[in-house]
């Protein structure tokens, strides 16, 4: 069945550093993935989105990137900072259902001072 | 702007009591709501979504309902809770009709049953 899951459940990294936290997902046909971020206690809070239609989309500090070829969704953090430390989520959007998210187990990103 | 209010935000509850979470959402109309429940160092999984009032749509079989008495409030029960019940439950609302939007999450509310 599809699945979305990520490369590393923890990635530990210095402050100032650029983060890139990777997820893979199965269902070639998902055309919308989200980037989620989740401190400890709260619930998930959106960061980003991107349309299977495009390779890249930047916000403030970060950017999403899209192979589809390889199936593959990366979020990149530039200059991290202390209070860019939680969980990382991505979701996809399940075939067919225009209303269900598939969620990855998460990414602990620690900056380290 | 939109904002969603989630309570209590935690609970402490005996094995066959009762449950009742409550969700509400400000600032829009018509949104779909989402129920999820998350596992300690899991992802989220989805347990009921509901596009409009009294139209609940269940994902997993389980000792839970939902309900939608309005617009922009969102209800998760149980008559009898379970030791399994115990989770970190999150309400999420999007726009309605919108085919890609992101859900936006409450900031949850922790269930401890005894």
């Amino acid at each position: 069945g599809e699945s979305v899951g990520l490369h590393l459940p923890t990635l530990s990294v210095q402050e100032g550093d650029n983060s890139i936290i990777n997820c893979a997902y199965s269902n070639s046909a998902s055309d919308y993935f989200i980037w989620y971020k989740q401190e400890s206690g709260k619930g998930p809070q959106f960061i980003i989105d991107i349309r299977s239609n495009m390779d890249k989309r930047q916000g403030q500090r970060v950017t999403v990137l899209l192979n589809k070829t390889v199936k593959h969704l990366s979020l990149q953090i530039a200059a991290t900072q202390p209070g860019d430390s939680a969980v990382y989520f991505c979701a996809e959007r399940v075939l067919g259902s225009a209303r269900q998210l598939t969620f990855g187990s998460g990414t602990q990103l620690t900056v380290l001072p | 702007s939109q904002t969603i209010h989630q309570w209590p935000a935690t609970l402490v509850q005996p094995v066959g009591s009762p449950l009742s979470l409550e969700c509400t959402v400000e600032g829009t109309s018509n949104p779909n709501l989402y129920w999820y429940r998350q596992a300690a160092g899991r992802g989220l999984q989805l347990l009921f979504y509901s596009v409009g009032i009294g139209q609940i749509s269940s994902e997993v079989p389980q000792n839970l309902s939902a309900s939608r008495p309005q617009d922009r409030q969102f209800i998760l029960s149980s008559k009898k809770l379970l030791l399994s019940d115990s989770g970190f439950y999150l309400c999420a609302w999007s726009v309605a009709g919108g085919r890609n939007q992101p859900q936006h999450f409450g900031d949850g509310t922790r269930l401890s049953i005894l």
